[in-house]
């Protein structure tokens, strides 16, 4: 059974600081997916990486894949305030599972 | 598109009463999945469709739980009788392409 785990479970950062989320799944998949919910809303797709060695910027984030460690990392680069949220990976071809979150505050 | 819609957005009900939770997704979208979110559990697959027929329900928590798709654009989760430990947010995603794309959710308390 597929399971998926993120950390860490929470991060405080300065703006201006670079910092990595790493997502870690547990059985073979080849596809992971970024997302990011902000307090009461839904989920936003971020990011679908959909080969090993994929990689995908947007903005101050980026996204890669190494499907033969079965890792996943989410980069940050200089952070500001607006990318305070949840972020969430979630591997599996058709049964999508998800991480638990990893809290991001940024703080001014 | 309007996206995925989830009806209604909010939902309060004593303990034991039928709920019944409903969604529409993007047109054209051949997979449908259902997912419950708490604090403490995460974001849990209840159940998951492809083209309107039940895949896997592995992930509904008992028999109370109940969930159809009669057609393309319409799917219910039902929870009959329910109860507290339901609280939860309710979200539905349709898929196509390897991308999900969420509704805004049903936030359910049971009382």
């Amino acid at each position: 059974e597929l399971k998926v785990e993120q950390n860490p479970l929470f991060l405080s950062m300065q703006e201006g600081k670079n910092y990595t989320i790493y997502c870690n799944y547990s059985t073979t998949s080849d596809r992971l997916y970024w997302y990011r919910q902000d307090p009461g809303k839904s989920l936003e797709s971020l990011f679908v990486l959909l080969s090993n060695g994929a990689v995908k910027q947007e903005g101050r984030l980026m996204a890669s894949l190494d499907t033969k460690a079965r890792l996943s990392t989410l980069h940050i680069t200089a952070a500001v305030h607006d990318l305070s949220a949840t972020y969430f990976c979630a591997a599996g071809t058709y049964k999508y599972i998800f991480g638990t979150g990893t809290r991001l505050k940024v703080l001014a | 598109d309007a996206g995925v819609i989830q009806s209604p957005r909010h939902e309060v009900t004593e303990m034991g009463q039928e709920v019944t939770l409903r969604c529409k997704p993007i047109s054209g979208h051949d997979y449908l999945f259902w997912y419950r979110q708490t604090m403490m559990r995460g974001l849990e697959l209840l159940i998951y469709f492809n083209n309107n027929v039940p895949i896997d329900d592995s992930g509904m928590p008992e028999d109370r739980f109940s969930a159809k798709m009669p057609n393309a654009s319409f799917s219910t989760l039902k929870i009959q009788p329910s109860e507290p430990r339901d609280s939860a947010v309710y979200f539905c995603a349709s898929v196509a392409w390897g991308e999900a794309f969420f509704g805004q959710g049903t936030r359910l308390t049971v009382v």
